[in-house]
């Protein structure tokens, strides 16, 4: 299994962007990068996934390094509500294993 | 609304009393999959499901028990708890990857949080 570096903290200002970096530098050909959040005590949820392009949805962008050994998550203008647990997962088909992610706050 | 459910919210029991926390779903998925999770441990893995009759054990399964005999349902069983149980208890389900190239995210429920005293 691949491991997953994040770091355990990152503040960042309301309205800008926030660029949630991880490490995988042993990840393997069919695993994928997962990217889920937790709110307060609440069940995570999801937000973005790819395997080696760039991709985007209607919450944020993740950006795949060429050589598969990190990511970045990228709230493009980050709100209040954005404060959360963010958790990158490195892994094949269904099956998910949670590290400690970064807290993310938002600060006004 | 596509959802996963989970009862009780909340509970409080004594050791040694056994109890079965419910969880459904209903977007039709085949995987189904329990989570604890505690301070300083993040979530772990406690059983998974591929599909009904199929189950399998996760990371830290010691002391619960599971079955899968419709596919909407995944209870989770506690014959004998004990303290060390107390913990938040996510259900999460998310359709199968029929092929290697394909992946789908997983859906989780509200959480249950179990106080074993």
């Amino acid at each position: 299994d691949a491991k997953t570096t994040q770091p355990p903290s990152m503040d960042c200002a309301e309205g800008r962007a926030a660029n949630l970096p991880c490490n995988h530098s042993t990840i393997s050909g069919n695993e994928y990068v997962y990217w889920y959040r937790q709110i307060h005590s609440q069940g995570p949820q999801y937000i973005i996934h790819g395997l080696k392009n760039n991709e985007t949805n209607e919450m944020a962008s993740l950006i795949i390094t060429e050589d598969r050994k990190s990511s970045t998550l990228i709230l493009p203008h980050a709100t209040l509500r954005d404060t959360a647990v963010y958790y990158c997962i490195v892994r094949p088909y269904n099956d998910m294993r949670f590290g400690a992610g970064t807290r993310l706050t938002v600060k006004p | 609304e596509a959802q996963v459910t989970q009862n009780p919210r909340y509970l409080i029991t004594v050791t040694g009393k056994k109890l079965t926390v419910t969880c459904s779903q209903n977007m039709n998925h085949e995987y189904m999959s329990w989570y604890r999770q505690d301070p300083g441990l993040g979530l772990r893995q406690i059983y998974y499901s591929m599909n009904v009759e199929v189950t399998d054990k996760g990371d830290v399964p010691e002391g619960y028990k599971v079955s899968r005999k419709e596919k909407r349902n995944f209870p989770l069983i506690l014959e004998s708890p004990s303290p060390n149980q107390t913990s938040l208890y996510f259900c999460a389900s998310s359709p199968l990857a029929g092929e290697p190239e394909r992946t789908y995210e997983q859906y989780f429920g509200p959480g249950t949080r179990l106080t074993v005293t």
